[in-house]
């Protein structure tokens, strides 16, 4: 069935650094790419997404990559804040179903 | 518009009682989905909803579980008997496709955190 792999599953950086999560998708057919931050005790938030007829997206500080051959999308943060520590996650929306499959999660900690 | 609403927003029960998690979804939206989240299992998708009708309850773990949504505005989810294991937080969430290339950003309520002691 359809899978999403998510990594790392927890991530230290400092802040100021950069942070990459990586995803893997296995249904060809995906064609919409979302992610998602929750911070602890809340909801998950649209952060940032990408269609498959788009190879890179920006938005500030945050970016996401998409490589359809491989099956392969990307997170990047840069300029890590402490208000980043969350985590993250990953999905992919399978065609003409409007439902995602979700990663399991990156915890991101931007330590001061 | 105030979102996705979910009641209540803390269950606890004991094991065996039913338990009913009720969603209000944002007006105009057709789609309605409903997740579990746990620490081991992460967020998993348990059933969704086009146009209040069920449209793939996959991810249902059991008979135990059911969910119906009687209109546009309204739905629940229901546990009966539930389990400890049952303990966990569920998220309802809706969207709306627009037309054109897919795209449907999924709108989180506050979720429903359930202990089943």
């Amino acid at each position: 069935g359809e899978n999403v792999e998510q990594h790392p599953s927890t991530l230290s950086v400092q802040e100021g650094d950069s942070a990459v999560i990586k995803c893997t998708y296995s249904d060809s057919a995906s064609n919409y790419f979302p992610w998602y931050k929750q911070e602890l005790g809340k909801r998950p938030q649209l952060i940032i997404d990408i269609r498959s007829n788009v190879g890179e997206k920006k938005d500030q500080r945050i970016a996401v990559t998409l490589n359809k051959t491989a099956k392969h999308f990307s997170l990047h943060i840069t300029e890590t804040q402490p208000e980043d520590s969350a985590v993250y996650f990953c999905a992919a929306s399978i065609e003409r179903t409007y439902k995602y499959i979700f990663g399991t999660g990156t915890r991101l900690k931007v330590l001061a | 518009d105030a979102g996705v609403i979910q009641s209540p927003r803390h269950e606890v029960t004991e094991m065996g009682q039913e338990v009913t998690l009720r969603c209000k979804p944002i007006s105009g939206h057709d789609y309605l989905f409903w997740y579990r989240q746990t620490m081991m299992r992460g967020l998993e998708l348990l059933i969704y909803f086009n146009n209040n009708v069920p449209i793939d309850d996959s991810g249902m773990p059991e008979d135990r579980f059911s969910a119906k949504m009687p209109n546009a505005s309204f739905s629940t989810l229901k546990i009966q008997p539930s389990e400890p294991r049952d303990s966990a937080v569920y998220f309802c969430a809706s969207s709306y496709p627009l037309t054109g290339p897919a795209r449907n950003e999924q709108f989180f309520g506050p979720g429903t955190r359930l202990t089943v002691l």
